[in-house]
């Protein structure tokens, strides 16, 4: 198993609508989480990170985490254009080292 | 203005060649990473330093190396013992949190 999976082909939604990506995890020691934006040829930038259980909201993001199942999930409310990109899921790794694993990015596409 | 350089933005290796990518940041972060990025992939670990003059192999190591001499700079030689080296290279630093922020990338093409 992975350590960190995110469903793949790339997600298209209408301007305006809900884009929801999932990603899944497989060490359970794991304590953080983070999403990453990534433009076409540009490095990833930090759009959110959640430690706890629950939702995490900050704009149009949602971030929502269940350490119980195992997942993690972005929402994106509102899509505009601008975030047409692609979304890599990071996971802490156990161990002290304050390594990430990162998942292979699902690409969210945002029609007019 | 605060934040993590990368140079060259671009750079071609012969083969054969030894090449070293720059990343410099003024952040005051101990903590400093290098991944490698393949079309569709994933970021995978290259090497990583959490203080000066220490640091870690990840999980690609081979073929490569590092130094962390100074807290700002942490350089990446790729060294022709790299069979497939063309990828985009992505220097990471960390505050006391989990947090990694990242650099613009340098883009490496073997001709």
């Amino acid at each position: 198993q992975k350590e960190v999976e995110q469903n793949s082909g790339p997600l298209s939604v209408p301007e305006g609508a809900i884009a929801s990506l999932n990603c899944t995890y497989s060490d359970r020691g794991s304590q953080s989480f983070f999403w990453y934006r990534q433009y076409s040829g540009k490095s990833p930038e930090l759009i959110m990170f959640i430690y706890s259980n629950g939702d995490k909201e900050d704009g149009r993001f949602t971030a929502q985490l269940n350490k119980a199942s195992q997942y993690v999930s972005l929402l994106i409310r509102d899509s505009q254009p601008s975030d047409s990109a692609t979304y890599l899921c990071a996971v802490n790794r156990g161990g002290g080292n304050n390594r990430l694993a990162f998942g292979k990015g699902n690409q969210v596409v945002v029609i007019p | 203005d605060g934040g993590i350089t990368q140079s060259p933005k671009y750079l071609f290796r012969k083969e054969g060649q030894n090449v070293t990518l720059s990343c410099e940041q003024n952040l005051n972060h101990d903590a400093m990473y290098w991944y490698r990025q393949d079309p569709g992939q994933g970021l995978r670990l290259i090497y990583y330093s959490q203080i000066v003059n220490d640091f870690q192999k990840g999980d690609i190591a081979e073929g490569y190396s590092v130094s962390r001499e100074k807290k700002e700079s942490f350089p990446l030689t790729v060294t022709s013992a790299q069979k497939n080296p063309t990828a985009f290279y992505l220097c990471a630093s960390r505050a006391d949190t989990d947090t990694q922020y990242f650099g613009p990338g340098t883009r490496l093409t073997v001709l």
